[in-house]
């Protein structure tokens, strides 16, 4: 097992573009969650799926933000009508710890939009 | 006010000096977290903690919960030891981490 792997490792699209990222989490994790991380700034929780179940979003996800976790395993993130402030680094974590995530991190999706 | 606060935000340390990043929250927790990104973005999970203190090779990780207050400990700092160190606690009753701004850590050698 290599770890939770995430794709693309960078991005960069044009304002009002749609953009999709994937998240490959440790295989017999069934926690996956995503966090979104600004320049100079601590990561911020998006969402989190156990199993193929939604189960908290944040408030900074707007409606322009749908994330999916249809078989239970890997899980896309996409941004609709991207926008100049959603340019961050995405961020993946995988965790099968009932007591809140082991912490297990991709590398991240830097997304720039110009 | 942030509910995780790290200090110090920017630490410069000769090679061989014993370094000390500090983490206060204000929230009940269920784990606390020490995690290492590197320029580049990916995040290494250095320790968990919800009790005590924790070693592993130069690192040590203490944390208090009464006082809400846990430090990280680097022993003979290395320039390789540059990076973010950031402080994440897991809230009790929720899955989500919280997350500190982190400490720049720059080891000159």
């Amino acid at each position: 097992d290599t770890g939770v792997s995430q794709d693309p490792r960078h991005k960069i699209t044009k304002r009002g573009q749609n953009v999709t990222f994937r998240c490959d989490p440790i295989s017999e994790h069934n926690r996956l969650y995503w966090y979104r991380q600004t320049l100079g700034q601590g990561p911020e929780f998006l969402t989190y799926f156990q199993n193929e179940a939604q189960l908290e979003k944040s408030r900074l996800l707007s409606d322009r933000f749908s994330a999916e976790r249809p078989k239970g395993s890997f899980s896309t993130l996409e941004i609709q009508r991207t926008e100049q402030g959603d340019s961050a680094m995405y961020l993946c974590a995988s965790s099968n710890n009932g007591r809140g995530p082991e912490a297990f991190f991709g590398q991240g999706t830097r997304l720039t939009v110009v | 006010k942030n509910e995780v606060e790290q200090s110090p935000q920017n630490l410069t340390a000769q090679e061989g000096e014993f370094i000390t990043i500090n983490c206060s929250y204000s929230v009940g927790i269920s784990a606390l977290h020490w995690l290492q990104q590197h320029p580049g973005g990916g995040i290494v999970s250095l320790f968990m903690l919800s009790s005590g203190k924790k070693k592993h090779g130069r690192l040590i990780a203490t944390i208090n919960i009464q006082e809400k207050h846990s430090s990280l400990h680097i022993t003979a700092s290395h320039p390789r030891d540059s990076a973010v160190y950031i402080c994440a606690v897991a809230k009790g009753g929720s899955e989500k981490l919280v997350f500190g701004k982190g400490t720049k850590l720059t080891v000159n050698p």
